[in-house]
């Protein structure tokens, strides 16, 4: 299965600050089709995960443009550039280009 | 608006059978792949398995075959998981999704317990 590391595994950030999530895959997640199947979710506390980022860098409808994702091969992104109060919750990297999907450990973020 | 609704929680004993049901809503249901992921309490998320458009395609991560089901049927929008030999370890919430998992289910919390 494919592995996927995130890292840091909790960020607290000042409200108006930027944060940076990274995520990393045991191989490389590029499709026989081209694309690269990674995706970016947020779970706000007692909530389904919500997905926020699709094929690595593509925003999800409602989706604040403060997010975005970058990244390419086996290295991927997730920052905001101003966290907001809203923003509390677990972020998860999920590859979907090879079965079984799998998920990073989870990265939680906090408002200092 | 594309909605999937789950069942309710339950409570099951270990070795019993659950079968969860999501209904769907808002898109043409016959299309898409669906899948299903679980979070144990206070972990992260695990991939299930997904079942193709048809019914007549299943993957299932390897730690579930033998022990999972997913069947679905396109007259009620409905997929079903079902999850035999319960064990305490299945104690999780678990979410139906939609192909690439664009939108989420509730939530059904299991609790196995004696």
């Amino acid at each position: 299965d494919v592995v996927m590391t995130q890292s840091p595994l909790s960020l607290s950030v000042t409200l108006g600050q930027p944060a940076s999530i990274s995520c990393r895959s045991s191989q490389s997640l590029v499709y026989s089709d081209g694309n690269t199947y990674l995706n970016w979710f947020q779970q706000r506390p007692g909530q389904s995960p919500r997905r926020l980022i699709y094929k690595v860098s593509n925003w999800d409808s409602g989706v604040p443009d403060r997010f975005s994702g970058s990244g390419s091969g086996t290295d991927f992104t997730l920052k905001i550039s101003r966290v907001e109060a809203e923003d509390v919750g677990v972020y998860y990297c999920m590859q979907g280009t090879h079965w079984p999907y799998t998920f990073g450990q989870g990265t939680k973020l906090e408002i200092k | 608006q594309v909605q999937l609704v789950q069942s309710g929680a339950e409570v099951k004993k270990p070795g019993a059978s659950v079968k969860i049901s999501c209904k769907a809503s808002g898109f043409t249901f016959a299309t898409y792949y669906m899948h299903w992921v679980r979070q144990a309490p206070g972990q992260g998320l695990e991939w299930m398995g997904v079942i193709n458009p048809t019914g007549d395609g299943k993957s299932y991560a390897q730690r579930f075959q033998g022990r999972v089901t997913m069947t679905r049927d396109t007259s009620t929008s409905t997929v079903y998981m079902e999850v035999s030999s319960l064990r305490s370890e299945d104690t999780a919430v678990y979410y139906c999704a939609r192909d690439l998992l664009d939108f989420w289910g509730q939530g059904t919390l299991v609790t196995v317990s004696s």
